[in-house]
């Protein structure tokens, strides 16, 4: 079946250290994104990559980064450069649409929740 | 700037009674994007539908609807006769055309309990 897939489902991280979230698309789909998810609130977007080899910050890129080596790859590091890293964390991918006045709908992964102790 | 406006952090009903999710929004594009996404207990969002601003007519989908009003900037979603299963987070979003439809900003959701 065709599909998102994320891992670990849950990650426990001490201070101080960087982890990495892994995504991965069956979906044949170029544009891959990352968000972040906290309490009681809505997705806001870390990075999101086009195509292969590219990628753009997104409204919270600090102490995040990624790498887009693979089309169906798009790991997330989150360093110790993150202040409050303990949310849920979920990866979408869409298919990349020609002309600038178009878009295509965003499908997601199961998500990771990430707690710092 | 864009921005997605759901007023009711939760609400709570009853099986069988029919509900109204508000979302309203603001965008300077005319060329835009809605979503309406599910996200149940186990925390992935699901995709119920995709809005074009051009695209002004109501949908419905079996026991969904969608109602589209572009005067008011709104895109309200209401579940007729709800189930338990319809127990979820639902996140109301928007995507503007002029930034190649990669930033969507989406609402902070409005968690619906259904009581049996």
């Amino acid at each position: 079946d065709g599909g998102i897939t994320q891992s670990p489902k849950y990650l426990f991280r001490k201070e101080g250290q960087n982890v990495t979230l892994s995504c991965e698309q069956n979906l044949n789909h170029d544009a891959m994104y990352w968000y972040r998810q906290d309490p009681g609130q809505g997705l806001r977007l870390i990075y999101y990559s086009q195509i292969v080899n590219d990628f753009q910050k997104g409204d919270i890129a600090e102490g995040y980064s990624v790498s887009r080596e693979k089309k169906e790859s798009f790991p997330l590091t989150v360093t110790s450069a993150q202040k409050n890293p303990t949310a849920f964390y979920l990866c979408a991918s869409s298919q990349k649409t020609s002309g600038v006045t178009s878009t295509d709908t965003q499908y997601f992964g199961p998500g990771t929740r990430l707690t710092v102790l | 700037a864009q921005k997605v406006t759901q007023a009711q952090t939760e609400i709570s009903v009853v099986e069988k009674e029919d509900v109204t999710l508000d979302c309203v929004y603001e965008t300077r594009d005319t060329t835009y994007y809605l979503f309406w996404y599910k996200q149940p207990p186990s925390g992935e969002l699901v995709f119920l539908i995709r809005r074009n601003s051009f695209d002004e007519q109501n949908e419905i989908s079996g026991r969904y609807s969608w109602n589209f009003q572009k005067s008011t900037s709104s895109f309200n979603f209401t579940i007729t006769a709800s189930q338990v299963v319809d127990s979820a987070v639902y996140f109301c979003a928007l995507s503007e055309a002029n930034t190649g439809g990669f930033k969507t900003i989406f609402g902070a959701g409005t968690r619906l309990f259904v009581k049996a």
